[in-house]
């Protein structure tokens, strides 16, 4: 059974950093495209970026370039996406996603969710 | 980056209506889009890919059709467990962008 397990709910203060995690399970993960999606509160989905496990190749959303970070460890079968600084505008649901190879490399797959409050 | 815009925001529907949401891409998409549902407090769910195929699991009762810029997510007959907020995403070119969603209530 194909499983995406994130990490638990975080609360941060501004400036502060933070790395959250998906593993992946269930399925060869180097070989499927892993992409985060964030969802600020009582509002729709925004696509963040993705990245190919098996060589870390990435790709992001302008809106998010040079905010955050997506990585991954295949050793490990997990993904990340990591602040430098977090600001209160980064308190939002993240969710990660696998891209189906038989789904037409859309995101079949859907972790349940990490929460981010940043807060003073 | 392409603008998805959904129609409507939000509407109220019975139990047993047919009804349909309409997505449309600001520059052509070929077939590549999909349609998500979103529960509250829940990941959202692939219904539908290439704009029309059904992912695996889903009822029948929901189809996708369109290709271009214009898209529409059909719900043949409304059951409670359907009540949610869908998107449509495109996947045509990054960055990959939703729609802003639509609010499927009971009424």
């Amino acid at each position: 059974e194909v499983q995406l397990v994130q990490s638990g709910a975080e609360v941060k203060k501004p400036g502060e950093s933070l790395k959250i995690s998906c593993k992946g399970s269930g399925y060869r993960f180097t070989s499927y495209w892993i992409g985060w999606v964030r969802q600020m509160p009582g509002k729709g989905l925004e696509w963040m970026g993705i990245i190919y496990p098996g060589d870390s190749d990435t790709r992001y959303s302008p809106s998010f370039q040079g905010q955050v970070t997506i990585s991954a460890d295949k050793s490990i079968n997990t993904a990340y996406l990591q602040w430098s600084s977090l600001k209160a505008s980064d308190t939002a649901m993240y969710y990660c996603a696998r891209l189906g190879v038989n789904t037409a490399m859309v995101e079949d797959y859907w972790g349940q969710g990490t929460l981010v409050t940043v807060s003073s | 980056a392409i603008r998805m815009t959904q129609s409507p925001s939000s509407f109220s529907a019975s139990t047993g209506d047919r009804v349909t949401i309409t997505c449309r891409a600001s520059q052509g998409i070929s077939s590549y889009l999909a349609w998500y549902q979103q529960k509250p407090g829940k990941a959202p769910k692939l219904l539908i890919y290439a704009a029309s195929t059904l992912q695996s699991g889903v009822p029948s009762r929901f189809s996708g059709s369109g290709s271009g810029t214009d898209f529409t997510l059909t719900i043949s007959s409304l059951q409670s467990e359907d009540f949610a907020t869908y998107y449509c995403q495109q996947y045509y070119s990054y960055p990959r962008t939703f729609g802003q969603g639509t609010k499927l209530e009971i009424k």
